[in-house]
């Protein structure tokens, strides 16, 4: 596609739910970050992918958070057991490499009620 | 930890006028610098990407200049437009780590 396609743009869930927010990242584009961004706040890094492993997930802030990224292509950001905390915008970006020149999509605002 | 500040929060200028935005870092060992701009409800868009070995970089009415010693990297926007409006953003990257950190932008109006 053109540019990084995120899905669902909302996802509206009750506390304790699992989801699944999923990023489309740039073809060609082996790096992918994960980012959450609060109202008022910068985004705050989550997780980075080189291809098809985690490279650095330093940033999930528990293990509730998992992310897998399985072909280098198209990767999902999977929550568990969800909390009113988690909402928030999560933002996916992807580059050709590396800290590079960064591709955000429009991003997924997640409501836990 | 690297620490990304951004000052000021709010900024509402007349159209047409220059104006420059402020980000400062406190580890000067970065890789690079990169400034975004986002619109409601919307993703980031990169605007310019300086690298720690470049002073400035130049596109359209945006000039990014970068002191790494200071830790500090300014937004320069000339003749400012309505269409300018958007909250505006700057993250950096260092050696061997494998982030952008950000700070938390500067919201930007201009007054037609």
């Amino acid at each position: 596609g053109a540019g990084v396609s995120q899905t669902p743009s909302n996802k509206v869930t009750e506390k304790g739910k699992y989801v699944e927010l999923r990023c489309d990242p740039i073809s060609g584009h082996t790096a992918l970050y994960w980012y959450r961004q609060s109202l008022g706040q910068g985004p705050e890094f989550l997780i980075y992918f080189q291809g098809t492993g985690a490279a650095d997930d330093s940033g999930l802030p528990n293990d509730r958070f998992f992310a897998v990224r399985p072909e280098g292509s198209v990767s999902t950001l999977k929550i568990q057991r969800t909390e009113r905390g988690d909402s928030a915008v999560y933002l996916c970006a992807s580059s050709l490499n590396k800290v590079e020149k960064l591709f955000f999509g429009s991003g997924t605002q997640l409501s836990v009620l | 930890k690297q620490e990304v500040t951004q000052i000021p929060a709010a900024l509402s200028v007349p159209e047409g006028e220059n104006l420059v935005l402020n980000c400062s870092f406190t580890d000067s060992a970065i890789y690079n610098l990169q400034w975004f701009r986002q619109d409601p409800g919307k993703g980031l868009t990169s605007l310019l990407l300086i690298q720690s070995s470049q002073r400035e970089q130049t596109s359209g009415r945006l000039n990014a200049s970068l002191d790494k010693s200071s830790g500090r990297s300014t937004l320069y926007i000339a003749a400012s437009q309505p269409g300018d409006s958007a909250t505006y953003l700057c993250a950096v990257s260092e050696y061997n780590f494998n982030k952008f950190y950000f700070g938390s932008g500067t919201k930007l109006n201009v007054k037609p």
